[in-house]
């Protein structure tokens, strides 16, 4: 069965430094990919997926994220961290059994 | 705007009564989703639908259900027999069912005592 590990329910970084969120897929066909975030109180919006177009992928607010298939890992970053960036992200996998499958979240906290 | 609205933001009800949360689309998508949110739990899947007049359980689909008599609506009725029904509902929709990306309403806080 699918399932997506998230390692770190809390990351905290300082502003301007880079911002790194590992996620851990498990997944017996080629998977879909997606990070989300939320801020507090809302819904969760996208911010980039991955469908085997393409390695490494950019998504909006300047985070990218990078699959690799031996790893098995679709960790997310961003080169410099702003205070907007403070929110909780997740990570998604889809593998065509109409259900996505969300991590558990990890809350970023970017000090001053 | 395109988009999906839910109602109401917060929702305080006493044990014991069932609750309809509202969830509705105007994005035009087929598929539909109902998720609850824990605090260090991410999402779990209620119910969703594939298309109109069809919907399937999902992970946690017990004490609560849904209707999908319209394409644009889903609301979720969390009924008596949900045991801890306290929580943060989210309510998505996507293209169609499968890889697609959803889209989030901004929640609703029920809140049971």
């Amino acid at each position: 069965a699918q399932s997506v590990t998230q390692l770190g329910s809390h990351v905290s970084v300082s502003e301007g430094a880079l911002v790194l969120l590992r996620c851990n897929y498990s997944s017996s066909v080629p998977p879909y990919l997606f990070w989300y975030v939320q801020y507090p109180n809302q819904g969760l919006q996208l911010l980039l997926k991955y469908t085997s177009a393409a390695t490494l992928v950019k998504g909006i607010n300047g985070f990218e994220a990078e699959f690799k298939k031996s790893e098995t890992s679709f960790h997310l970053t961003k080169p410099s961290a702003h205070m907007s960036d403070a929110a909780e992200y997740f990570c998604a996998v889809e593998t065509g059994g109409f259900k996505t499958i969300f991590g558990a979240g990890t809350r970023l906290f970017v000090k001053a | 705007d395109g988009g999906i609205t839910q109602s109401p933001k917060y929702l305080f009800r006493k044990e014991g009564q069932n609750v309809t949360l509202s969830c509705e689309q105007n994005l035009n998508h087929d598929a539909m989703y109902w998720y609850r949110q824990d605090p260090g739990q991410g999402l779990r899947l209620i119910y969703y639908s594939q298309i109109v007049n069809d919907f399937q359980k999902g992970d946690i689909a017990e004490g609560y259900s849904v209707s999908r008599e319209k394409k644009e609506s889903f609301p979720l009725t969390v009924t008596s027999a949900q045991k801890n029904p306290t929580a943060f509902y989210l309510c998505a929709s996507s293209i169609e069912a499968g890889s697609y990306e959803q889209y989030f309403g901004p929640g609703t806080r029920l809140t049971v005592t």
